[in-house]
């Protein structure tokens, strides 16, 4: 069946850092990638998605780049920030249907 | 954005009671909602998928007759754990879509003692 697999965390960095987190696939046809991000108390929220081969999904510094040669969609930042602390899940959705498959999350702990 | 409440936010009930857990689309109508299962270090399980006026559509292994999803209007859909036991214990998280995205709860803690 369909599976995601992140990185373990924690992921401890100091501010300013160069971010990456990785994301492999496993699917069968076309599956649109996202990542979620859930800060401590909240529900998850959609950070960004990307719906074909080497679409690249961006949103508030963070991108992903869809690579289908290596199933993986890896989320970067340039310069993380305190406020990025935070749980990363990446998650696949196959096309026409509605149902999506998480990976574990990854803990991100940004400190000054 | 899109708002969906969870209530409550933890519970805590003993062996053989049941318990509700409702979830809110607060500014919109939700055509579809989700009740997924989060264990410690682990990814989202989806648990089952309602349409409003439908019955839940539940995923493989997972038992219809002791989680109950009843998705009656198009903001409101309850999760009842019947006859809960400790193995039940978990975080419970509901989204709710209006056929676009997905748009989640902040999650209810149950603890089965």
């Amino acid at each position: 069946g369909d599976s995601v697999t992140q990185m373990e965390g924690p992921v401890t960095l100091s501010e300013e850092a160069f971010l990456t987190i990785n994301c492999t696939y496993t699917a069968t046809g076309y599956p649109s990638l996202f990542w979620y991000v859930q800060y401590p108390g909240e529900g998850l929220q959609l950070l960004l998605k990307a719906t074909k081969a080497d679409d690249k999904g961006s949103n508030k510094g963070f991108e992903a780049t869809y690579r289908k040669e290596t199933t993986s969609f890896h989320l970067e930042k340039g310069s993380v920030q305190v406020s990025d602390s935070a749980v990363y899940f990446c998650a696949l959705k196959k096309g026409g249907g509605n149902k999506l498959t998480f990976g574990t999350g990854t803990q991100l702990k940004v400190e000054l | 954005g899109a708002v969906v409440s969870q209530h409550p936010s933890r519970v805590i009930c003993k062996s053989g009671t049941s318990v509700k857990i409702e979830c809110r689309s607060l500014d919109f109508q939700a055509t579809t909602m989700f009740w997924y299962r989060q264990f410690p270090k682990q990814s989202l399980m989806l648990m089952a998928t309602s349409n409003e006026g439908s019955k839940a559509t539940y995923e493989q292994g997972v038992e219809k007759d002791k989680f109950l999803i009843n998705h009656a209007s198009l903001t409101l859909s309850t999760l009842t754990v019947t006859s809960a036991h400790p193995e039940d214990s978990s975080f419970y998280i509901c989204s709710a879509s209006d056929g676009g995205e997905q748009y989640f709860g902040p999650g209810t803690r149950l603890t089965v003692t």
